[in-house]
């Protein structure tokens, strides 16, 4: 099956610092990524929907310019909270499809801010 | 009325037994359909995909696909106390790139 990774798969950073998030497409060419975020006993809430070269399309309520996405590449997509505060510690898990096939999920980073 | 519904559970079901998991959804419309499977603190790993009416099998997985009724299920034959998870119904919309999910079903396969 296709493969997504993340990285750093946890981090801890101080309030009011920007945290950077990779996902990565191993074995296929993800046209669309997808970032989600979900917080313990939850279910997955998307955050916003990218498409390589071009801007990502953000959900209702997710401020976009404190969640920064770049998807620069076929392979790659960031994600990067900017002003991180206690309330955005949660898990940030991205998935990755190439054209309208199955969307395969990485592994998730887990973030905890101080 | 919620795009997809799941019955959050949580189901229990003896080791060795079908254990059935059902999502409806409501766009007629919709085209694509998957169950991932979700361990606690993992992310989501997709199990199976469906996308024409009937039934498709995968190993000890069948999914069953009815547009008409406008519903999906998952069926795990010869449970297994690793099947234990959350099982997270996810559903595409006609000239969508996202998918809609479902709030999860939780298992429990008691040994």
């Amino acid at each position: 099956g296709a493969v997504v990774s993340q990285h750093p798969s946890w981090v801890i950073c101080k309030s009011g610092t920007s945290v950077k998030i990779e996902c990565r497409s191993l074995d296929f060419q993800a046209t669309t990524m997808f970032w989600y975020r979900q917080f313990p006993k939850q279910s997955l809430m998307l955050m916003a929907t990218s498409n390589e070269g071009s801007k990502a399309t953000y959900e209702q309520g997710v401020e976009k310019d404190k969640f920064l996405i770049n998807h620069a590449s076929l392979t790659l997509s960031t994600l990067t909270v900017t002003s991180a505060h206690p309330e955005d510690s949660s898990f940030y898990i991205c998935s990755a499809s190439e054209g309208t096939n199955e969307q395969y999920f990485g592994p998730g980073t887990r973030l905890t801010v101080t | 009325q919620k795009e997809v519904e799941q019955n959050s559970g949580p189901l229990s079901v003896p080791e060795g037994a079908i254990a059935s998991l059902n999502c409806t959804y409501s766009d007629r419309g919709s085209q694509s359909f998957f169950w991932y499977r979700q361990y606690s603190g993992k992310s989501p790993e997709l199990i199976m995909s469906i996308y024409s009416n009937g039934d498709k099998e995968d190993g000890r997985f069948t999914a069953q696909l009815n547009k008409a009724s406008q519903y999906v299920s998952l069926l795990i034959r010869d449970s297994q106390p690793s099947d234990s998870a959350t099982y997270l119904c996810a559903v595409r919309n006609q000239g969508a790139q996202k998918l809609v999910f479902g709030q999860g079903t939780r298992l429990t396969i008691n040994p």
